[in-house]
């Protein structure tokens, strides 16, 4: 079964720090993955995906096959990071497009 | 733009009662998604509509249903409201059906008691 796992349900570093957010996922065939964030009070929003191979705020995912996973980095976390994570991957299934989500991280940066 | 816009933003029922949550997507985009969000875990996908149609459909009971009209809004519909229904309930637009790019409303926040 498709599956996207977070692992870390919370996730603290300070200011400047660099931060990992860990993404593992199941799924038989090329995903498609992508990090949702969702900022305090706002709507989910699309952070980045790995087909633009793009770094958006700073942040960086690799997709690696061979580890099924797709981490979501930055070498120097900001204050305004602090948000909470969702890494999903899209499942095409008869002529539909779901997104699969992880359970999300939730990132704190202290100052 | 308005984005995606979705009403109520917070409503309270009764278990056994029904609900409609509406939602209007970005000016042009044809795709409209559900997403149920428990607290505390992911959105899970409950039904994709385009071009007035069901796309996809999630392990949902019969108890929730959707539809899109014309102007491709859309309303998800829910029957006889039990506890666990209780969640935010999410409405992602797209441009097409299979489409990398979507928008998320804010949500309806849905409480059951």
């Amino acid at each position: 079964a498709q599956r996207v796992t977070q692992p870390e349900k919370l996730l603290s570093v300070f200011k400047g720090a660099p931060v990992e957010l860990k993404c593992n996922y199941s799924y038989s065939g090329s995903p498609e993955l992508f990090w949702y964030v969702q900022y305090s009070r706002q709507r989910l929003q699309l952070l980045l995906r790995h087909i633009s191979r793009e770094s958006i705020k700073g942040f960086t995912a690799d997709l690696n096959k061979g580890e099924t996973s797709f981490h979501l980095k930055k070498p120097f976390a900001q204050e305004e990071d602090s948000a909470m994570y969702y890494c999903a991957l899209t499942l095409t299934q008869g002529g539909s497009e779901k997104l699969v989500f992880g359970k999300g991280t939730k990132l704190t940066v202290n100052p | 733009d308005a984005g995606v816009t979705q009403s109520p933003t917070h409503l309270i029922k009764t278990r056994g009662q029904h609900v409609t949550l509406r939602c209007s997507p970005i000016s042009g985009h044809k795709s409209v998604s559900w997403y149920q969000q428990v607290l505390g875990q992911g959105p899970q996908f409950i039904f994709q509509y385009y071009e007035k149609e069901e796309r996809g459909r999630g392990n949902f009971p019969d108890r929730f249903s959707a539809r899109q009209f014309p102007n491709y809004s859309s309303e998800l519909n829910v029957n006889a409201l039990l506890l666990g229904d209780s969640a935010l309930y999410l409405c992602a637009s797209s441009l097409f059906l299979l489409n990398y790019g979507y928008t998320f409303g804010s949500g309806t926040r849905l409480t059951v008691v």
